[in-house]
């Protein structure tokens, strides 16, 4: 099983639709997790960290299931210019390099 | 402001030299990476630096040299041993301590062999 794992889209969805990428993981001890968005040739950025507790941020909800080891990203009414790649990130144990996913690639079409 | 800074930001190598891809930090982060993209593909960890004078192999480091004489510093060497080295190649820190430590990039150094 691959330590990271994504759907690779693409998801292409119109204006105003809502989103939902999952991604799994293999390390149960895995401690902290990420998602990043990548833009066509472009270095990946934070979008936001994972928390226990889910986090929200405007139309981005992030949501980590330890039991089942899988992390998810929900994007509501979504933007043109929320077209991108979408990487689930998982930092394996406290002080070793994070691990990337492959990346989910959304299209949101007018 | 603070961030990484790679350059150049285009390279063109030709068979059999060598070429150094520069990345400089001043976010005061303890931990360096190097990243492989290619196209279609995700990242992939050549070398990583968790504090100066030390480095660890990532899960590609055949054919690639680092060195980590400064704490801003973390240059990329690329040999003639890569056999492929066409690719995006991402430079990243984080501060390297605790558990929670997101990782932030530099632009990217696109190579290109001619």
């Amino acid at each position: 099983r691959k330590e990271v794992e994504q759907d690779p889209g693409p998801f292409n969805v119109p204006e105003g639709a809502t989103v939902a990428f999952n991604c799994t993981y293999s390390n149960s001890a895995s401690q902290s997790f990420f998602w990043y968005r990548q833009d066509c040739r472009k270095e990946p950025k934070l979008l936001m960290s994972v928390y226990s507790s889910g986090n929200e941020d405007g139309r981005f909800t992030a949501q980590l299931n330890r039991a089942s080891q899988y992390i998810s990203l929900l994007i509501r009414d979504s933007k043109l210019s929320d077209s991108a790649t979408y990487l689930c990130v998982v930092n394996p144990l406290g002080n070793t390099p994070l691990v990337f996913g492959k990346g989910t690639r959304l299209s949101v079409i007018a | 402001d603070g961030g990484i800074t790679q350059s150049p930001k285009y390279l063109f190598r030709k068979e059999g030299q060598n070429v150094t891809l520069s990345c400089e930090q001043n976010l005061n982060h303890d931990a360096m990476y190097w990243y492989r993209q290619d196209p279609g593909q995700g990242l992939r960890l050549i070398y990583y630096s968790q504090i100066v004078n030390d480095f660890q192999k990532g899960d590609i480091a055949e054919g690639y040299s680092v060195s980590r004489e400064k704490k801003e510093s973390f240059p990329l060497t690329v040999t003639s041993a890569q056999k492929n080295p066409t690719a995006f190649y991402l430079c990243a820190s984080s501060i390297g301590k605790g558990w929670s430590t997101e990782a932030f990039f530099g632009q990217g150094t696109r190579l290109t062999v001619v």
